[in-house]
């Protein structure tokens, strides 16, 4: 079964604290794996995907980076306006593509 | 990125009355189409896969006669909650695949509140 773990639960940063947050994941054959941000009452907005090791992808502050077990997204100088939810999920094999999501990152910052 | 639509994005109803959610792909055709469930403070979790012309594919535990799902064009699903009662408000999303150029990704709508008295 297709598991996805992430963390922190929480993290809380100031103005320009550059931090990462992590998705450990177990799939059997990764197709993709996502990032979305979704914020408070709203659907979840497509970030990244990533498809192979080593894969790096960049937006504004944010860059997503995979290994064969975990993909980080790294946050550089965040601005409070980056405060969300962070979602990651893996895509399943098969014919359906389904996406299986960790339980996410609440990133809060702080002007 | 592609644009995906939910109608109505909040709606209340009375318990044992049905309520219809529409999920459009604005820009794109979508042979499939996936319905979520988002609890306050927790992930999304998957109810089913809504496939263009044939039977959605429910997840274990979601009951189809409850929660009815017409995939009847490229660019249109309905979820249909039957008889509705107080523990089926939540949170519901809908997302559409999208098979673009620069590779296949999930777009999800806005949401729709739904709140059963």
């Amino acid at each position: 079964e297709d598991q996805v773990t992430q963390s922190p639960e929480a993290l809380r940063l100031q103005e320009g604290e550059s931090s990462s947050l992590n998705c450990s994941y177990t799939v059997s054959g990764l197709r993709g794996l996502f990032w979305y941000r979704q914020d408070p009452g709203k659907g979840p907005e497509f970030l990244f995907t990533l498809y192979s090791a080593g894969e790096e992808k960049e937006k504004e502050r944010l860059k997503a980076t995979l290994t064969k077990k975990e993909s980080f997204l790294h946050i550089t100088a965040p601005k409070p306006e980056d405060s969300a939810t962070y979602l990651c999920a893996v895509q399943a094999p098969g014919s359906a593509r389904q996406l299986t999501f960790g339980s996410g990152t609440q990133l809060t910052v702080l002007p | 990125g592609a644009v995906v639509s939910q109608h109505p994005s909040r709606v209340i109803c009375k318990s044992g009355t049905s309520v219809k959610i529409e999920c459009r792909s604005l820009d794109f055709q979508a042979t499939t189409m996936f319905w979520y469930r988002q609890f306050p403070k927790q992930s999304l979790m998957l109810m089913a896969t809504s496939n263009e012309g044939s039977k959605a594919t429910y997840e274990q535990g979601v009951e189809k006669d409850k929660f009815l799902i017409n995939h009847a064009s490229l660019t249109l699903s309905t979820l249909t909650v039957t008889s509705a009662h107080p523990e089926d408000s939540s949170f519901y999303i809908c997302s559409a695949r999208d098979l673009g150029t620069s590779g296949e990704t999930q777009y999800f709508g806005p949401g729709t509140r739904l709140l059963v008295l």
